[in-house]
């Protein structure tokens, strides 16, 4: 699987969207984007997948660049309740591979 | 979304003794489950891949003889921690694979102390 780089820690403002980044430069052609976050003590949270176009569901948007190469997740009114580790993961979608877990992004949402 | 069950949520157990810890998918069959553990302030660490029927995959370095896996149905996986030590508390997570693109979905966690 693709390595990934994501900053260690961003801060956003209550009711601001924030916006996540990912580094990928490594993507194979046959391997997808997903996000997961981990709010404090509990399990991972699946948030949002994509392979090449950008995808939006009630949680999130996916934005992908044209090159594949990094990808930004984007919370458009963030609340209190989505401060949590965010995980940007790079995986083949099918054949039961693993999932490997990087460091994350802690992001703190201030009020 | 798919739900995984897990349980227990917390056990506190004495040094030596064996610890299980269950994984269920509820509304959904699963083939392959995952097994992570975290330590405090880390990311989750891949332990093993379990299969149904078949043995489970242990990542290096995982003893595979400490941390037993079962996965005897298509909804089930259990792990067992034997003669647990202070050194194994941690927090213990299951996943489940489930739909087309293979979404990952997670139980709760089990938080093991071994005092």
């Amino acid at each position: 699987d693709a390595k990934t780089t994501q900053p260690t820690s961003m801060d956003c403002a209550e009711g601001r969207a924030a916006n996540l980044p990912c580094n990928h430069s490594t993507i194979s052609g046959n391997e997808y984007v997903y996000w997961y976050r981990q709010i404090h003590s509990q399990g991972p949270q699946y948030i949002i997948h994509g392979l090449k176009n950008n995808e939006t569901n009630e949680m999130a948007s996916l934005i992908i660049t044209e090159d594949r190469k990094s990808s930004t997740l984007i919370l458009p009114h963030a609340t209190l309740r989505d401060t949590a580790v965010y995980y940007c993961i790079v995986r083949v979608a099918t054949g039961g591979f693993k999932t490997i877990f990087g460091a994350g992004t802690r992001l703190f949402v201030k009020a | 979304g798919a739900v995984v069950s897990q349980h227990p949520s917390w056990v506190i157990c004495k040094s030596g003794t064996s610890v299980k810890i269950e994984c269920r998918s509820l509304d959904f069959q699963a083939t392959t489950m995952f097994w992570y553990r975290q330590f405090p302030k880390q990311s989750l660490m891949l332990m093993a891949t379990s299969n149904e029927g078949s043995k489970a995959t242990y990542e290096q370095g995982v003893e595979k003889d400490k941390f037993l896996i079962n996965h005897a149905s298509l909804t089930l996986s259990t792990l067992t921690v034997t003669s647990a030590h202070p050194e194994d508390s941690s927090f213990y997570i299951c996943s489940a694979p489930q739909g087309t693109n293979e979404k990952l979905f997670f139980g709760s966690g089990t938080q093991l102390s071994v005092l």
